[in-house]
């Protein structure tokens, strides 16, 4: 069964660093991209960037390049996505997907979420 | 900035079939033949239904289908059930525009 298992919920304050992760099996992990979306409380999803998990190329969103970095660990396939200062409107559930085809491609599956609670 | 605009709430009866949009912003028609769906239940990950308009993915019912006219995208839900309740995206790769993918608000389907 091809899996996405992300990292539990985290509480941090205002300019804290935090890293989170997201574990894929069942498939080739190198093979394909993995996306990361962002979905704050009562909103829609917000595509932030993707990885090539074969040699680490990343594209960003303009509104998250800059906050946020994406990484890729191929050893223990697992993909990270990582803040250096975390500010309160980070706060939101954070999902990796599997994502296929390339870039006229979709996304699937995905992980179960992250939530990331950031308050003072 | 390409963006995908979809009604905010549909609903309908049990039983019923309801269709809904997804409009793209550019006039490239072409630019929306990659068009994806999830569906979101409540507290749920999203879960892919159809890719590249109107394919369905193994396990997702035969309920759910997709069309394309021009720029925008449709989703329709046959034979509604309970279980049908949930947000509803459309997402596509925007080409040279940034971000390289853009999702639809949303649409929330509410069974009566």
């Amino acid at each position: 069964e091809v899996q996405l298992v992300q990292s539990g919920a985290e509480v941090k304050k205002p300019g804290e660093s935090l890293t989170i992760s997201c574990k894929g099996s069942g498939y080739s992990f190198t093979s394909y991209w993995i996306s990361w979306v962002r979905q704050m409380p009562g909103k829609g999803l917000e595509w932030m960037g993707r990885i090539d998990p074969s040699d680490s190329y990343t594209s960003y969103s303009p509104s998250f390049r800059g906050h946020v970095t994406l990484s890729i660990d191929k050893s223990i396939t697992t993909a990270f996505l990582q803040w250096s200062s975390l500010q309160a409107s980070d706060t939101a559930i954070y999902y990796c997907a599997r994502h296929l085809a390339g870039d006229y491609g979709w996304f699937d599956p995905w992980g179960q979420g992250t939530l990331v609670t950031v308050s003072s | 900035q390409s963006a995908l605009t979809q009604p905010a709430s549909v609903s309908g009866s049990p039983g019923q079939s309801i269709t809904f949009s997804c409009t793209g912003s550019t006039n490239d028609p072409g630019a929306y033949n990659y068009v994806s769906w999830y569906q979101q239940h409540p507290g749920k990950a999203p879960k892919l239904i159809l890719y590249d308009v109107s394919n369905r993915p193994s396990g997702v019912s035969n309920r759910f289908s997709g069309s394309k006219s021009g720029n925008t995208a449709s989703l329709t839900i046959s034979g509604l059930q309970a279980e049908d309740e949930a947000d509803y995206y459309c997402t596509s790769y925007t080409g040279t525009s940034t971000p390289l993918y853009v999702f639809g608000a949303g649409t929330k389907v509410t069974v009566l």
